[in-house]
């Protein structure tokens, strides 16, 4: 078991652009998070989906997110028409049930818009 | 709102020296969770606190849950450089949709 593995771990992009984050889970866990994470705060829930099924999102994830997970295996994230507010470190857990098992972070992507 | 106040926000301390770091709140929670971030990386579960007035020790480090179930403690005894990251407390709801919510976090740097 490798963990959770994110994809690209940095992207840079120009103000307007979109942009998509991968993210593997651990194979046999079906929670999924994602959450954000800027300088100087810990991170902050955006969403969980439960196998392929998206169960909670934060309104901090405007209309220009979207998140999926076809498969109930890995998931994507994408963000339209990036803003300077964008940048951050978007981080993706993974659990197994019941809720409260330890979720397993991955190392995160890192996103500046410039 | 920041539920969970962590604190101090930063630590800056030499080799070999003990220190603590808070993790407080007004509200009750039915356990609590600390992780450690390193730069560039997701951070690490290190324990879950759940009953009143426990203490769980891990090697040089101490975590306690106050009494009320309200605050929490770490203290790490004679730091290495290896400590250096971002301490994180957290709490879930005990709801069955298991998120996360984080405190601000205490970045702690240990120098040689």
């Amino acid at each position: 078991d490798t963990g959770v593995s994110q994809d690209p771990r940095h992207k840079i992009t120009k103000r307007g652009q979109n942009v998509t984050f991968r993210c593997d889970p651990i194979s046999e866990h079906n929670r999924l998070y994602w959450y954000r994470q800027t300088l100087g705060q810990g991170p902050e829930f955006l969403t969980y989906f439960q196998n392929e099924a998206q169960l909670e999102k934060s309104r901090l994830l405007s209309d220009r997110f979207s998140a999926e997970r076809p498969k109930g295996s890995f998931s994507t994230l994408e963000i339209q028409r990036t803003e300077q507010g964008d940048s951050a470190m978007y981080l993706c857990a993974s659990s197994l049930e019941p809720a409260n098992n330890e979720q397993f972070f991955g190392p995160g992507t890192r996103l500046t818009v410039l | 709102t920041q539920l969970l106040e962590q604190s101090p926000q930063f630590l800056s301390i030499q080799e070999g020296e003990n220190l603590t770091v808070y993790c407080n709140s007004s509200s009750v929670f039915s356990s609590l969770q600390w992780y450690r971030q390193e730069p560039g990386e997701g951070p690490v579960l290190l324990v879950t606190v759940v009953t009143g007035g426990e203490v769980k020790k891990l090697k040089r480090l101490t975590f306690q849950f106050g009494d009320a179930r309200k605050d929490s403690s770490l203290h790490i005894t004679a730091a290495q450089p290896g400590d250096t990251g971002l301490y994180l407390c957290a709490y879930d709801r005990g709801s069955t949709l298991g998120r996360l919510y984080f405190g601000r976090g205490t970045q702690l740097t240990v120098w040689p």
